[in-house]
């Protein structure tokens, strides 16, 4: 069965501090993809990861991926109210164009 | 703003009730996705369908059902309402470029069921 975990589900952290959201999958994608939801909003794209050893960052976040452990981080650095939201990770199905998704990792930044 | 349309935004019905909800894809997208989120829950994949033809199907009701029509707009239908079906309903899209299958999320559709 294909699987996509993410961990932690839930953080709660002060801001200023780091922390790192962990993603690891069971596919064979060289693909994996990190997406923002805020509360009743919709899913928005943060970072397309496309092959072993991409790195990509966009303000305090940072993305990473090891195609060979199956695994992504997502890096928070000195971390910000704004940044409260949900992330999920996704990866290609097996079949073209399905995404697996992760449950998500719902995130609280405390000022 | 993704480029993908969902109308309604809100909607509420009474159990048993069947309701259409309507999604465009970015203008050249091909790939229609249909996913259901309960509250505080992580996203059901439903249905795709690409250029007009169902490709992928996941935990999606018999009572539910989708079409993409020529213009690449889609419909998913839900019929014999539950309380249990009250969720955010999103469609996304995606194109073909490159292998690259990122989805564009619409803004959803709230569906209540009293």
């Amino acid at each position: 069965e294909l699987k996509v975990e993410q961990n932690p589900l839930f953080l709660s952290m002060q801001e200023g501090k780091n922390y790192t959201i962990y993603c690891n999958y069971s596919t064979t994608s060289d693909r994996l993809y990190w997406y923002r939801q805020d509360p009743g909003k919709s899913l928005e794209s943060l970072f397309v990861l496309l092959s072993n050893g991409a790195v990509k960052q966009e303000g305090r976040l940072m993305a990473s991926l090891d195609t060979k452990a199956r695994l992504s981080t997502l890096h928070i650095t000195a971390a910000v109210h704004d940044l409260s939201a949900t992330y999920f990770c996704a990866v290609d199905g097996d079949s073209n164009y399905q995404l697996i998704w992760g449950a998500g990792t719902k995130l609280i930044i405390k000022p | 703003d993704s480029g993908v349309t969902q109308t309604p935004k809100h909607l509420i019905t009474a159990t048993g009730q069947r309701v259409t909800l309507r999604c465009s894809p970015r203008s050249g997208d091909l790939s229609v996705y249909w996913y259901q989120q309960s509250l505080d829950q992580g996203l059901q994949f439903l249905i795709q369908y690409y250029n007009g033809e169902e490709r992928a199907k996941g935990n999606i009701l018999e009572r539910f059902s989708a079409q993409q029509f020529p213009d690449l707009h889609s419909e998913l239908n839900l019929s014999s309402l539950e309380l249990g079906d009250s969720a955010l309903y999103f469609c996304a899209s995606s194109g073909d470029g490159g292998g690259v299958y990122e989805q564009y999320f619409g803004p959803g559709t709230r569906l209540t069921v009293t």
